[in-house]
């Protein structure tokens, strides 16, 4: 699986937009970009995951650039339970392959 | 969609007594199976998956095992616990969707 690059924590003001990105510079053409988060002291949540089209669910929208060499995960309006750490992962199937999780962005959501 | 049930919620055991988690799933059949461990401040650290019953795969050397007596458990043991045991171990599911794992709500073991 490719490997990507996440910045270690961010802040973002209650109601705003969070925007959290990644670069997977070395992504091959049938991998999948995947979001995951998990919140202190529970297993991690699946948000939303892309392949090359832009994404958009109730929890988040995705957005890959066109190289796919990077993407960018947004929380329209973030809310305090957005408070979590924020894992990207490139892989090609994650119901076959075992997930490799990095170390994510702590995204802070701040009153 | 598939769920997964993890106990004991927390445990705290002895070093060198005998370990075993459970993992079972519902909502699914053959699923592929994972038994990850978080220590304190830290990522997730893949220890064992299984493709199918009696199938274990291990990631990285260590104190534990895993088995799968039947499709849907999934069991981590360890004959003498260490200190270095200690963490958040969470099973996950995962059934070929491109929809991502699902995982259970962990269980937090102190090793004293």
């Amino acid at each position: 699986d490719a490997k990507t690059t996440q910045p270690t924590s961010m802040d973002c003001a209650e109601g705003r937009a969070a925007n959290l990105p990644c670069n997977h510079s070395t992504i091959s053409g049938n991998e999948y970009v995947y979001w995951y988060r998990q919140i202190h002291s529970q297993g991690p949540q699946y948000i939303i995951h892309g392949l090359k089209n832009n994404e958009t669910n109730e929890m988040a929208s995705l957005i890959i650039t066109e190289d796919r060499k990077s993407s960018t995960l947004i929380l329209p309006h973030a809310t305090l339970r957005d408070t979590a750490v924020y894992y990207c992962i490139v892989s090609m199937d994650t119901g076959r392959r075992a997930l490799t999780f990095g170390s994510g962005t702590r995204l802070q959501v701040q009153p | 969609s598939q769920t997964i049930h993890q106990w004991p919620a927390t445990l705290v055991q002895p070093v060198g007594s005998p370990l075993s988690l459970e993992c079972t799933v519902e909502g699914t059949s053959n699923p592929n199976l994972y038994w990850y461990r978080q220590a304190a401040g830290r990522g997730l650290q893949l220890l064992f998956y299984s493709v199918g019953i009696g199938q274990i795969s291990s990631e990285v050397p260590q104190n534990l095992s895993a088995s799968r007596p039947q499709d849907r458990q999934f069991i981590l043991s360890s004959k003498k616990l260490l200190l270095s045991d200690s963490g958040f171990y969470l099973c996950a599911c995962g059934t070929g969707f491109v929809y991502g794992y699902t995982f259970g709500s962990g269980t937090r073991l102190t090793v004293v």
